[in-house]
């Protein structure tokens, strides 16, 4: 598994509820990444971090949130969670020129 | 800004087949690029990554930098390969990973 471990992996929440996912990592990779994956679209990036403390946004980063205060945890927030961040949710983490190591996957479902 | 193009969504080969997967990007850069493959219920994982330019699983892929293309190849495919296929490319500026939308692999027995 790479080291990589998200919580929870499967969750069902309000509209309008916040929603914290973690990323737990054990291997130091310096780079951490977020994703969401709907058909269709394809993965694509939330917010990433390139060192604690260190973000930034990707191409769907609204509504999105992220904290970073050690190289094992990268925390994604919805602030107030909407029908259309129903989603399978991805953590990814990488170091230097190597390939990127992913997450189980966080199934959120809003209602 | 950096862009993966995968225009096939869905495609299905006979088993014994050829296998293109098409893969184009757009970045101002020298790119990195990778192929990631999802198999049912399993998390991502490499499949190949073109500055080693090895062969995975019978999987190769060429980086033409003038078509701007990154294609993945298997001269037979097999019922096994039968998965989902992400192209992606790395900024080494920035260190943003971008992924296309990939292409579900169905191979046809």
């Amino acid at each position: 598994d790479a080291g990589i471990t998200q919580s929870p992996r499967h969750k069902v929440t309000e509209t309008g509820t916040p929603v914290t996912l973690r990323c737990h990592q054990t291997e130091n990779h310096r780079y951490m990444y977020w994703y969401r994956q709907d058909p269709g679209h394809g993965l694509r990036l939330i917010h990433y971090s390139y060192g604690v403390k260190d973000t930034d946004k990707g191409e769907v980063s609204d509504g999105y949130s992220v904290s970073r205060s050690k190289t094992e945890d990268f925390l994604l927030t919805l602030e107030s969670a909407t029908s259309s961040q129903t989603s399978v949710y991805f953590c990814a983490a990488r170091t230097g020129y190597d390939e990127a190591f992913f997450g189980q996957g966080t199934r959120l479902t809003v209602v | 800004a950096q862009r993966v193009t995968q225009p096939e969504k869905l495609l299905s080969v006979f088993k014994g087949a050829p296998v293109e997967l098409k893969c184009n990007y757009s970045y101002s850069g020298s790119p990195e690029l990778f192929w990631y493959v999802q198999y049912s219920r399993q998390r991502l994982q490499l499949l190949l990554r073109h500055i080693s330019r090895e062969s995975i699983k019978g999987f190769t892929a060429d980086l033409n930098k003038g078509e701007t293309s990154f294609h993945l190849k298997k001269p037979f495919a097999q019922e096994e390969d039968s998965a989902m296929y992400y192209c992606a490319l790395v900024n080494f500026g920035n260190e943003k990973l971008t992924f296309g939308t990939g292409t579900r692999l169905t191979i046809i027995p």
